[in-house]
């Protein structure tokens, strides 16, 4: 599949290690998403970015840096993460229309650990 | 802000019969209710959607009902088959003109269909 891609799939990290997630859409949309997937909790939205510019940040722990370079390219930057940092993230992307914005494709996700 | 609360949390269902998922939500402001399809290992994918301008929407074996005045919305899959089994979560926003939605979704319900 190649809409919305996100890399890597699988990350093992320590508490004191920094990396990041990338994700990409081929969709040309205009709007992109990060969401965490906790086990037996809800989709949870973190950031999410209009034409590049990030519209919201859901009380989310500085320690999860996003980044938007274009409408294309969305990072999500870790450090310093807690063992209950471990989750799917997972993005995704729409396109802003004149009426609201449409369908919101996911990603494959990044299944974190850290230990 | 909103909230969503989805019933019930597991679900098995003989192959052929009906299955119905509700929710409710608290934010009478919000407009649009999509449904998502994530099999297990894979991505959330939209299988329906509805829009407060309507009632009821069909799509071949699944529809969707809107109830506004109740704050409640339901998922119908007829003629269930092995290849439903999933977990099905639903969502609501306000769609605001020119801007990301910034979806809320329940906690999602494990469809089982059994042979």
């Amino acid at each position: 599949e190649t809409g919305v891609t996100q890399t890597p799939r699988h990350l093992v990290m320590g508490m004191t290690n920094k990396k990041s997630l990338k994700c990409e859409q081929h969709l040309g949309h205009n709007a992109m998403y990060w969401y965490k997937q906790s086990a037996k909790k809800p989709l949870e939205l973190m950031f999410v970015y209009n034409f590049k510019e990030q519209t919201e940040n859901n009380s989310v722990p500085s320690r999860f840096s996003p980044e938007c370079p274009n409408s294309s390219h969305l990072f999500l930057h870790l450090h310093t993460l807690q063992p209950e940092d471990s989750a799917l993230y997972l993005c995704a992307s729409s396109q802003i229309l004149a009426g609201g914005t449409d369908t919101q494709y996911f990603g494959p996700g990044t299944r974190l650990t850290v230990l | 802000g909103e909230n969503v609360e989805q019933h019930p949390s597991t679900l098995s269902v003989q192959e052929g019969d009906s299955a119905v998922i509700k929710c409710t939500y608290s934010d009478s402001a919000s407009n649009y209710f999509p449904w998502y399809k994530q099999e297990l290992g894979k991505r959330p994918q939209l299988i329906i959607d509805i829009r407060s301008n309507v009632g009821e929407k069909k799509d071949q074996r699944i529809a969707v009902t809107l109830n506004k005045t109740a704050k409640h919305f339901s998922l119908h899959i007829t003629e269930t088959q092995p290849e439903d089994s999933a977990v099905y979560f639903c969502a609501a926003t306000q769609i605001n003109t020119g801007t990301a939605s910034k979806l809320t979704f329940g906690t999602g319900t494990r469809l089982q269909v059994t042979l």
